[in-house]
């Protein structure tokens, strides 16, 4: 497809469980980033990636929250010990480089029981 | 720290009754100042970039323009189909090089026939 692909599109998981939310960004983008979206709040930054490194995770909130792009392509957010604050729409969002505009997918929404 | 504010937070507008809508910024030393439209259920779509007071920017019935302390989405003519939420967002430099955005809660737009 031509846009950012986030699967699954909606994940519930029990309290305490480990969750892996999944990117695909657009071809050919060289930077990727993970962003959080509550109800009626923008968008939070998480984590960006440019190539295979993560270059900036100063949003992550904390140790429980961790995200890898083993082959420059695909990313994969993953979160252990899940919390009921950790309910969120999880988007990810891909460019061309460092400097052109942020393309976002449809988000994962994450409910935790 | 950035700072976002977007009023009103809600606009209802009749079809062909032309508004704008208002995102007030806090940065230190802007890169370049961001206009989205999220509809439910999807990802934000990009729909500008600006860079420097006095810049503008066109597209269909949508007008964004820039002063040194904020941003304004003009709507002339509005159909119920420009209804959306529209997030403003300001650009900060990443370590590493990236583009974090911090958005905005958004301006939820409702356009009636």
């Amino acid at each position: 497809g031509a846009g950012v692909s986030q699967t699954p599109s909606n994940k519930v998981t029990e309290k305490g469980k480990y969750v892996e939310l999944r990117c695909d960004p657009i071809s050919g983008h060289t930077a990727l980033y993970w962003y959080r979206q509550s109800l009626g709040q923008g968008p939070e930054f998480l984590i960006y990636f440019q190539g295979t490194g993560a270059a900036d995770d100063s949003g992550l909130p904390n140790d429980r929250f961790f995200a890898v792009r083993p082959e420059g392509s695909v990313s994969t957010l993953k979160i252990q010990r899940t919390e009921r604050g950790d309910s969120a729409v999880y988007l990810c969002a891909s460019s061309h480089d460092s400097n052109s505009p942020l393309h976002f997918g449809n988000g994962t929404r994450l409910t935790v029981t | 720290e950035d700072q976002v504010t977007q009023s009103p937070e809600a606009l209802r507008l009749q079809e062909g009754e032309s508004s704008s809508l208002n995102c007030s910024y806090t940065v230190s030393g802007l890169r370049g100042l961001f206009w989205y439209r999220q509809d439910p259920g999807k990802g934000p779509e990009f729909l500008f970039t600006l860079y420097s007071a006095g810049e503008e920017k066109e597209k269909e019935r949508l007008k964004a323009t820039l002063t040194k302390k904020e941003s304004f989405l003009h709507i002339t003519a509005p159909k119920p189909e420009d209804s959306a939420t529209y997030l403003c967002a300001v650009q900060a430099m990443l370590t590493g090089g990236g583009n974090k955005l911090t958005f905005g809660t958004g301006t939820q737009l409702k356009v009636e026939l």
